[in-house]
């Protein structure tokens, strides 16, 4: 019964390659979230969807593009990794995004290394 | 620009009580949450305070003031298992989570 998953769990892969993580959550929710926390342990959102629909794009770069084939999944995609993409990467969803008691379950997280 | 600070490491001893604080600075205000995360596990969602005070829920309290944009997580009767990061988030004006780097909690017998 798991709420939000993600896989893979660990996803270890070579400079330049193109690489995609996988994220469903069975909760009926509006909104998605994908989050990268580095070493420093800061969670930075990258992106989120409402609805099919992407309303949060922070300042991420081109190479990582967010894809949604329903409500229920948002995949994200990785081209020409870099040194400093080895992060985990959080994906989360809401019941919507524009109300103020928003609590975000999270998934496992994808502990992403790039060598 | 946002700023939410928390501090990076604190130590307490079991059956002990311990305070986490946080004091931000946002765009707006929508709410504050505390969030919880084990070493190498996902954050998952202690309380939310929008209004100002005390929220209590078993061993845990959250309390808030707006005016002074600072908040703080209350632990009592601390148990191993409570040893983990405490992440502390504010929903700003566009809804958006801002998140602190969390802090350490490391318990000792």
């Amino acid at each position: 019964d798991t709420a939000v998953s993600q896989t893979p769990k660990y996803l270890v892969t070579q400079m330049g390659n193109d690489k995609s993580i996988k994220c469903e959550q069975n909760l009926g929710h509006d909104t998605m979230y994908w989050y990268k926390q580095d070493s420093k342990k800061f969670l930075k959102i990258m992106f989120s969807y409402n609805n099919k629909e992407l309303i949060i794009n922070e300042t991420v770069p081109n190479r990582f593009s967010p894809k949604s084939p329903d409500k229920a999944h948002l995949n994200l995609h990785i081209n020409s990794l870099e040194l400093g993409d080895s992060a985990v990467y959080f994906c989360a969803s809401s019941q919507t995004l524009a109300e103020i008691y928003n609590e975000q379950f999270f998934g496992p997280g994808t502990r992403l290394t790039v060598l | 620009g946002q700023n939410i600070d928390q501090p990076t490491e604190m130590t307490a001893t079991e059956g002990a009580i311990v305070q986490i604080n946080c004091t931000y600075q946002t765009s707006g205000f929508n709410g504050l949450f505390w969030y919880q995360q084990h070493a190498g596990e996902a954050p998952t969602f202690l309380s939310y305070n929008v209004l100002d005070g005390l929220e209590e829920k078993g061993r845990f309290s959250s309390f808030l003031s707006r005016s002074k944009g600072y908040s703080y997580l209350l632990l009592k009767e601390l148990q191993m298992k409570d040893s983990a990061s405490y992440l502390c988030a504010v929903m700003d004006s566009n809804y958006q989570l801002i998140w602190g780097a969390g802090t350490k909690l490391i318990i000792k017998p």
